[in-house]
């Protein structure tokens, strides 16, 4: 089955500065990529996500990359402030229908510092 | 005004008994899962639900069983509790066409003594 790896556990940044935050995944049939920030002790709150038919989706702050050819997907948080900080989770799907579940990667944990 | 409630918040259970997590979504959503997260694993998916039947299970056991009596509703049974058990059991529902973002619910803690 699929599998998304996660390659950044932590990740410290001045306020204002860029977080950038790298996933990979297995299954060449994935094509959809969502990505959730969970903040301490609630629940997960989408953020944004990316379909395979793009290589770039912007929302404000939040830029997604995707490189279908490397299996790679990225989120960039610009201008960062103390609110960003959280654990987001990249996630990846392998259907366009029904119900599908996700596959996560393990969370990085993002601190931004003053 | 939540719009999807877990209940309970919190749950203790010794090992060997029987629980049900409750999960209702107030979305109008027709997709709806189940994941758990645990201290020792990832997010795990474990069910989903698609206008009331189980379009996909990737839950080794049968302890855990979904019932879904409403087409917002989806409880999970879980039957002769271990420890490894102890997680916390998140609720999220979608369109049920897509792929479509998924709202998650605010979760279930249990531990399992």
């Amino acid at each position: 089955g699929e599998k998304v790896e996660q390659h950044e556990s932590t990740l410290s940044v001045r306020e204002g500065d860029s977080a950038v935050i790298n996933c990979t995944y297995t299954d060449t049939a994935s094509s959809y990529f969502p990505w959730y920030k969970q903040e301490a002790g609630k629940s997960l709150h989408f953020v944004i996500d990316i379909r395979s038919n793009v290589d770039r989706k912007q929302s404000q702050r939040l830029i997604v990359l995707l490189d279908k050819k490397a299996k790679r997907f990225s989120l960039h948080i610009t201008a960062t402030q103390p609110e960003d900080s959280a654990i987001y989770f990249c996630a990846a799907s392998n259907r366009n229908n029904y119900a599908q579940g996700l596959t996560f990667g393990l969370g990085t944990r993002v601190s931004v510092f003053p | 005004d939540p719009k999807i409630i877990q209940k309970p918040k919190y749950l203790v259970a010794v090992t060997g008994s029987e629980k049900i997590l409750i999960c209702e979504q107030y979305l109008g959503h027709n997709a709806m899962y189940w994941y758990r997260q645990s201290a020792k694993k990832p997010l795990e998916f474990m069910f989903s639900y698609s206008y009331q039947k189980l379009m996909d299970n990737q839950t080794a056991s049968s302890r855990f069983q979904p019932q879904s009596s409403k087409k917002n509703h989806l409880d999970l049974q879980i039957t002769a509790l271990k420890p490894d058990d102890s997680a916390t059991y998140f609720c999220a529902s979608s369109q049920d066409r897509g792929p479509y973002e998924q709202y998650f619910g605010p979760g279930t803690r249990l531990t399992v003594l």
